[in-house]
């Protein structure tokens, strides 16, 4: 079975553009959630999808926006880039909602440079 | 949100020693897992562990959710094993599938 699958891999972008991050939970996994790591750090929680719903956000300015398909797969859309917004965005899938008791498993992420 | 608190920051091992990871967390959990970063970024499932001892080949975990911590045993490290270990628990008051990292123990094993 495939695993967590996201696009692309690597990313350049300007200060000030638009991105677009793709990813695709485990089949049969309902729930997708966001995750941004700078250089150094622990993966840090953006947003949480469940069902096409969005379940949460972390801390994050309204530059960074996510949406959830029919088919579970989730894009995560940040605007205005700011260099500080260079760092490894991680999508993770699992079975249900609230992720109690259930093992999140996570895509080999997306490295996003903004010169 | 609960703190996860991970030591030591750096460990640095000969291939074949063993070493012990801690992860402390500030609140009750519902959800304690262990990750294995790879030089790529890729984020390895080690263990789904919020209580209790689990053992998969040379790696076993330990948490005791009443003292607040878990523990990642490797033994008989191998080059293979380098990378950052994190750990990340989900706030057993919360409804969402939030996990919270540590900031991860830098594991490099020396051939």
């Amino acid at each position: 079975d495939a695993g967590v699958t996201q696009s692309p891999t690597h990313l350049i972008k300007t200060r000030g553009q638009q991105v677009t991050l793709r990813c695709s939970p485990i089949s049969g996994h309902k729930s997708v959630s966001w995750y941004q790591q700078v250089l150094g750090q622990g993966p840090q929680f953006i947003f949480q999808y469940y069902e096409k719903e969005e379940r949460g956000r972390g801390n994050f300015p309204d530059r960074f926006s996510a949406r959830q398909f029919p088919n579970y797969s989730s894009e995560l859309n940040v605007n205005a880039l700011l260099l500080g917004d260079s760092a490894l965005y991680l999508c993770a899938s699992s079975l249900g909602s609230s992720g109690r008791r259930e093992t999140q498993y996570f895509g080999p992420g997306t490295r996003l440079l903004v010169l | 949100g609960i703190q996860v608190e991970q030591s030591p920051p750096d460990l640095i091992l000969q291939e074949g020693a063993n070493s012990t990871l801690r992860c402390n967390f500030s609140d009750s959990v519902n959800n304690l897992q262990w990750f294995h970063q790879n030089p790529w970024g890729q984020l390895i499932n080690l263990f789904y562990i919020p209580s209790g001892t689990k053992q998969n080949g040379r790696l076993s975990a330990t948490t005791v959710a009443t003292e607040r911590y878990s523990l990642l045993y490797i033994s008989s490290s191998q080059t293979t094993d380098s990378g950052v270990y994190f750990c990340a628990a989900l706030d057993r008051g919360s409804t969402l599938g939030r996990l919270y990292f540590g900031r991860g123990t830098q594991l490099t094993v020396w051939p």
